[in-house]
């Protein structure tokens, strides 16, 4: 079974400011990582996600997250955050030995704060 | 593209009464749709992943009776809530897997709110 840890629960941070939000996953077969956002009230957006291939897997809105298989981490980062970057983020993992449309397991999540 | 919209968006009902959520995949067919609830300021837990034409398959511990899922077309799937009560209220999403596109794209809806009085 996987688990997913996102072991910040809120991130502050200042507008214009990079950022680097942490996700380590645990899984005994090969995985397809993903990140979303959530904004207040709302569905999730995918940000971006990793199965295959380049390990640096660019996103939406600037964001970017490097999948490293050693550390079995998925941090995202983004360079400068703006006010509007303010939501909610959640790591996700999902089993990628079986045919079809597998679960996804989901982190936490991780409220990052923009200030000014 | 991959737009999935829920409806209604926001719901208040009685205890004992029965709600229906409707999860449509607005631009593609989705022959495979899941149902997540989520608490306040808590992650997305899987109800049940509903497959077109066939029974939801249910996760461990969500009572399958009082959770009915149908799944009557590529582009539909209803949740109904029925005898509802206030530990209920929660924050139910939708998503919609791509038919034929690449593995786990799940595309998610906008969410329910349903609060039991």
């Amino acid at each position: 079974a996987q688990s997913v840890t996102q072991l910040d629960s809120q991130v502050p941070v200042f507008e214009e400011a990079p950022v680097e939000l942490r996700c380590n996953y645990s899984s005994s077969v090969s995985v397809y990582l993903f990140w979303y956002v959530q904004y207040p009230n709302q569905g999730l957006q995918l940000l971006l996600k990793y199965l295959s291939g380049s390990t640096l897997v660019k996103g939406i809105n600037g964001f970017e997250a490097e999948f490293n298989k050693s550390q079995t981490s998925f941090h995202l980062r983004k360079p400068s955050v703006h006010i509007s970057d303010t939501a909610e983020y959640f790591c996700a993992v999902s089993d990628r030995m079986n045919t079809g449309f597998q679960k996804l397991v989901f982190g936490t999540g991780t409220r990052l704060l923009v200030s000014p | 593209g991959a737009v999935v919209s829920q409806h209604p968006s926001r719901v208040i009902c009685k205890s004992g009464t029965s709600v229906k959520i409707e999860c449509r995949s607005l631009d593609f067919q989705a022959t495979t749709m899941f149902w997540y609830r989520q608490f306040p300021k808590q992650s997305l837990m899987l109800m049940a992943t509903s497959n077109e034409g066939s029974k939801a398959t249910y996760e461990q511990g969500v009572e399958k009776d009082k959770f009915l899922i149908n799944h009557a077309s590529l582009t539909l799937s209803t949740l109904t809530v029925t005898s509802a009560h206030p530990e209920d209220s929660s924050f139910y999403i939708c998503s919609a897997a791509v038919t034929g596109g690449q593995a786990d794209t799940q595309y998610f809806g906008p969410g329910t709110r349903l609060t039991v009085l």
